[in-house]
């Protein structure tokens, strides 16, 4: 148990679906991360908030779409994704963005999500 | 473009064996975190090395930073079948983590 979780563990979907991912840090933590890890890759970051602020998007398709409510929460929320967007979403938290990017992340199990 | 190179990429062994894995860049970064991550979990961080040359050790796995921290190793002495993970590096650079590709690692009993 790392202090965070990531809800559901496992998604399947349809092209055509909205769903949403959900991470949830209780380490106190103010900057959180999304990443991408298919298989054969290193993990892809993703987006990265610090103090709720969205800091960093590399690149990501509109079809993914970020949330940051409060320094506790992060949500990832999917429409129209493609069979290729398969792969384990991870979500990440650290202390103090000034530090802890680039410094001591903790990460979540991840959700497997499946695109049909 | 910044890149960790881990080698080799799969290793299966007997209990009881000592192994090297190996994590190479031509880059600087300031810091490097070693991870281990099983089937079905997220990574968990192992240690953190900032210092060239550092050497830290926790219980049967050995940590080394290169002098120009652009490399680092991981020994593991006597390896276990609960060693068996896929083991990821990552080098601080910017504000970011640069990952490695891991190494997947397969004790036998």
């Amino acid at each position: 148990e790392t202090g965070v979780t990531q809800t559901p563990r496992h998604l399947v979907m349809g092209m055509t679906n909205k769903k949403s991912l959900k991470c949830e840090q209780h380490l106190g933590h103010n900057a959180m991360y999304w990443y991408k890890q298919s298989a054969k890759k290193p993990l892809e970051l993703m987006f990265v908030y610090s103090l709720e602020e969205r800091v960093e998007n590399n690149s990501v398709p509109s079809r993914f779409s970020p949330e940051c409510p409060n320094s506790s929460h992060l949500f990832l929320h999917l429409h129209t994704l493609q069979p290729e967007d398969s792969a384990l979403y991870l979500c990440a938290s650290s202390q103090d963005p000034r530090v802890g990017r680039g410094g001591t992340q903790y990460f979540g199990p991840g959700t497997r999500l499946t695109v049909l | 473009t910044q890149l960790l190179e881990q080698s080799p990429q799969f290793l299966s062994i007997q209990e009881g064996e000592n192994l090297t894995v190996y994590c190479n860049s031509s880059s600087v970064f300031s810091s490097l975190q070693w991870y281990r991550q099983e089937p079905g979990e997220g990574p968990v961080l192992l240690v953190t090395v900032v210092t060239g040359g550092e050497v830290k050790k926790l219980k049967r796995l050995t940590f080394q930073f290169g002098d120009a921290r652009k490399d680092s190793s991981l020994h593991i002495t006597a390896a276990q079948p609960g060693d068996t993970g896929l083991y990821l590096c990552a080098g601080g650079s910017q504000g970011n983590l640069i990952f490695g590709k891991g190494t997947k690692l397969s004790v036998k009993p």
